[in-house]
């Protein structure tokens, strides 16, 4: 079984210009996360999508992230601006359900801003 | 709110040396325990799981009892290798929010 795909692995950028990060999850995942963990510390969930629905968002900077998952399979996560303190790894995951199951992670798009 | 707490680290233990990672957790209901490894460059992998009070999880040697008294999910290996050298983290999944909320990561390194 494919894992959760994501791209690309790596991107440098300056601040205050944009970059989108894509996700494609487990086939039949129908819940997915985007999570950011900054060098040091655990990951910290953005927001998680119900099929194409968001259920939680509350930690999403929305002035400058944004996150779609329009037909409720792939999703992609931009920022813009970007700042430097948004250097982190960026994790999607994804579970079959909403509640009380596994959350499996891809391998993480690692953003450096300068 | 639902939290996680994690020995601060690092770690640093010699080859086949016994390993405890203490975490501890404040949750309503009856949440789900996770313990996930993040070996260097690379993403989260789940290592090991439990769903309910006294369940034992165990994975490539690695071990974790979910402990409702002591609110605790302490992770141990009899025999640590060079390996294991990764950061790991505990978890858990909130029976009320389905959140999955992390400690802030235990890094161990293992020397020969």
């Amino acid at each position: 079984e494919a894992g959760v795909a994501q791209s690309p692995r790596y991107k440098i950028i300056e601040k205050r210009q944009s970059v989108a990060f894509w996700c494609n999850p487990i086939s039949g995942h129908a819940t997915l996360y985007w999570y950011q963990q900054i060098l040091g510390q655990g990951p910290k969930l953005l927001i998680q999508f119900q099929n194409n629905g968001v259920v939680d968002d509350s930690q999403l900077p929305k002035d400058r992230f944004s996150a779609e998952r329009l037909k409720g399979v792939d999703s992609t996560l931009k920022i813009q601006p970007a700042k430097l303190e948004d250097s982190a790894v960026y994790l999607c995951a994804s579970s079959p359900g909403q509640w009380l199951n596994t959350i499996y992670f891809g391998e993480g798009s690692w953003l450096t801003v300068v | 709110g639902d939290s996680v707490t994690q020995m601060e680290g690092p770690v640093t233990l010699s080859e086949e040396a016994f390993l405890t990672i203490n975490c501890t957790y404040t949750a309503t209901g009856y949440p789900s325990l996770f313990w996930y490894v993040q070996y260097p460059g690379e993403g989260l992998q789940l290592l090991l799981k439990a769903t309910k009070a006294d369940d034992k999880g165990s994975n490539k040697g690695f071990e974790a009892t979910y402990r409702k008294e002591t609110t605790s999910f302490h992770l141990e290996k009899g025999s640590v290798q060079v390996s294991d050298s990764a950061v790991y983290f505990c978890a858990l999944l909130s029976s009320n929010t389905g959140k999955l909320i992390f400690g802030q990561g235990t890094t161990l390194q293992v020397k020969p």
